[in-house]
């Protein structure tokens, strides 16, 4: 049971448009949610993160998009650039699982020139 | 501040062995939390410590165990290795025990032959 779903593998962009990577949750005890970029053989290097309390948060040229109605989440990139080229994971976690992330599969950004 | 490290940085054995790995959280930081990441299933949670005790677990046979020492620093063992258990290994520690942001160390890469 796939609990959080990228349901998209890839993703390609040019360089200084916006990258959007999509994130849809199903398990609604997730309560704090995060985006981690990723390079292989690497760990997860967080990017931004996101409380169910909020349904925005900024942080430079990333800005997390949270809505709950809908168990749905994004991560916007403005503007993006080659060095965004990774894997993206979004990750959630629950009240007094707050330790336990649960990932989505991953969602593969290239940004081209 | 120096980020999460973990030893070694790769690994082999051989099935039937046993393995531990390392992990040294980030300074003031005395949650650890252990991630399997595998093409398959993608990364999944193996357990938390926070001071010396196990907080939550993941749905791992009991070959993997983990402990925390009082300086904050981890290790985690498999015991009877399987072709399976070739993955990388992540390490991840937090300040707090709530909601709060989890940070990788770069993970141990162990290949079983």
């Amino acid at each position: 049971d796939q609990q959080v779903k990228q349901n998209s593998p890839s993703l390609s962009v040019q360089e200084g448009r916006i990258s959007i990577l999509n994130c849809d949750y199903t398990n609604s005890m997730f309560d704090y949610f995060l985006w981690y970029k990723k390079y292989p053989a690497e760990g997860p290097t967080f990017l931004i993160s996101i409380s169910s309390i909020k349904d925005k948060n900024e942080d430079g040229r990333f800005t997390v998009f949270l809505n709950k109605s809908a168990k749905h989440l994004s991560l916007h990139i403005v503007p993006s650039q080659p060095g965004d080229s990774a894997v993206y994971f979004c990750a959630a976690s629950g009240t007094g699982t707050a330790s336990k992330l649960t990932f989505g599969t991953g969602t593969r950004l290239q940004v081209t020139l | 501040k120096a980020g999460v490290t973990q030893t070694p940085r790769y690994l082999i054995k051989t099935r039937g062995q046993q393995v531990t790995l390392s992990c040294s959280p980030i300074s003031g930081h005395r949650s650890v939390s252990w991630y399997q990441q595998t093409p398959g299933q993608g990364l999944q949670f193996l357990f938390e410590y926070f001071s010396e005790t196990q907080r939550n677990k993941g749905n791992f046979p009991g070959r993997f165990s983990g402990r925390q020492f009082s300086n904050s620093r981890s290790e985690m063992n498999v015991s009877t290795l399987e072709l399976g258990d070739s993955a990388l290994y992540l390490c991840a520690s937090r300040a707090s025990t709530g909601p709060d942001t989890q940070y990788f160390g770069p993970g141990t890469r162990l290949t079983v032959l």
